[in-house]
Order: structure tokens, then sequence, then C-alpha cells
């Protein structure tokens, strides 16, 4: 079974622009997390969709956004990109259909986004 | 607001030989998950181990096991017989049942040295 994917997996974006960031889950998993990673603040929660609906969302402005499609594919979207927003975005998946109360969750590789 | 705190920026050990993380959380849940996880300099995060809040057994997972102290909030990793390949960074992680959001702390970065 194929693991968790994100693409791009490095990016350089200058100042005011924006970005989109795609996460593959694993097949049949229904939930995607977005973290950001930064030395400073370390890793961040963003935002978790389930079945195309966001169920949960993290301390950030509204500059970064996401979505989640039929086939649990995400996306997350940063507008007016900021020199702070360079980091680490990872993704992780979990809820298999027919899962249980606890489901392990599995992370992608990471896009590293450099913002000058 | 849950918050997990990880006291050890930096940590060594010598290989074959034990070392042990520290972890203290915060919740007033008493449904909840706590993690550690290695993130190796390829940046993939690894799940190393779990531990459900309302098991009061310890988890293991082969070299790996952790002392979980419930009412000091309390939750340090023991890695056992050190290889070079555990040289990575550790981050201790919370997670409140029913929710996919996990709280990390700030890591601890260990060195095996051979």
């Amino acid at each position: 079974k194929a693991g968790v994917t994100q693409t791009p997996r490095y990016l350089i974006k200058t100042r005011g622009q924006q970005v989109t960031l795609s996460c593959s889950p694993i097949s049949g998993h229904r939930s995607v997390s977005w973290y950001q990673q930064t030395p400073g603040q370390g890793l961040q929660f963003l935002f978790e969709y389930f079945s195309e609906t966001q169920r949960n969302k993290g301390n950030f402005p509204g500059r970064f956004s996401g979505r989640q499609f039929s086939n649990s594919r995400s996306e997350m979207n940063v507008s007016t990109l900021e020199l702070g927003d360079s980091a680490l975005y990872l993704c992780a998946s979990s809820s298999p259909i027919g899962g249980s109360t606890y489901n392990e969750q599995f992370f992608g590789p990471g896009t590293r986004l450099t913002v000058l | 607001a849950q918050t997990v705190t990880q006291s050890q920026p930096e940590m060594s050990v010598q290989e074959a030989e034990t070392v042990t993380l520290s972890c203290t959380y915060d919740t007033s849940e008493s449904d909840y998950y706590l993690f550690w996880y290695k993130q190796p300099p390829s940046r993939q995060m690894i799940l190393v181990i779990r531990q459900e809040a309302y098991k009061q057994q310890n988890a293991t997972e082969n070299r790996f096991s952790v002392n979980f102290q419930k009412a000091a909030k309390s939750f340090s990793l023991k890695i056992s017989d050190s290889q070079l390949g555990d040289a990575a960074m550790y981050f201790c992680a919370y997670r409140r049942g029913g929710s996919e959001k996990l709280v990390f702390g700030k890591g601890t970065k260990l060195t095996v040295n051979p």
C-alpha cells in the first residue's frame, strides 16, 4: 500500500505570492491533517479535514486555508506569503473506512517552502 | 489548552547504552493518547510508541519503552541498546480522544556516539 505523498517536495516563492500544496493520503483514509514545522515554533497544527469537511482548525491567520476532495486528497493554500511562512509543511492521514476509535496517523515526507 | 513540554533540547548516548528522554504534559481531559515520534534527517515523521491514558501498563516496542506517570503527567521514553540509527529528533505528542489533532513538544535531538 502506498504511503502518504506530498507534492511538490520543495518550493521557492517570493513575498506576496500565493502557494498551493497537495497531500494524497493512504488509500481508504478519510482524514488529512496539516502541520507547519519551523525551528522557532516547532510543529503546529494547521487544520484537519475529514470527508471533505474541515473538522478542526489551529490558530493560524486566514491566509492559510485548505480543502479536501471527494477522493480524500487535500490541498492547502497560503496567500500573500510572508517570510515567516518558510517552513516544512507536513500532512498526515488516518481514519480508514471501518477504522476504530483510535486510528494511527501516517505522515508524508513534507513540502519544504522557502519564501524569499 | 493542552501543552507538551520537553525540557531536554539535546541528549547524547553511547552506542549500546540506554538513554531516557523526558516529557511532561498538561491536560484536563481523561481520554487521551500520548506518543513519541522520531524524525530523522530525512524529515519523515515515524511513530515510535503509543500510550493510551486509560492503560496503566507502560507501552513497550522492542528496545523502546515508556514510563507513564499519569498523576504526575509525565511520559518519558527509554531507548535501550542504542543504535546509530536511533539518532534523530524525538517529539513527544498528545492527542485528545476523538480528535486527530496532535500537540507536539519542541523536540529532543538525540545523538548516538559510536
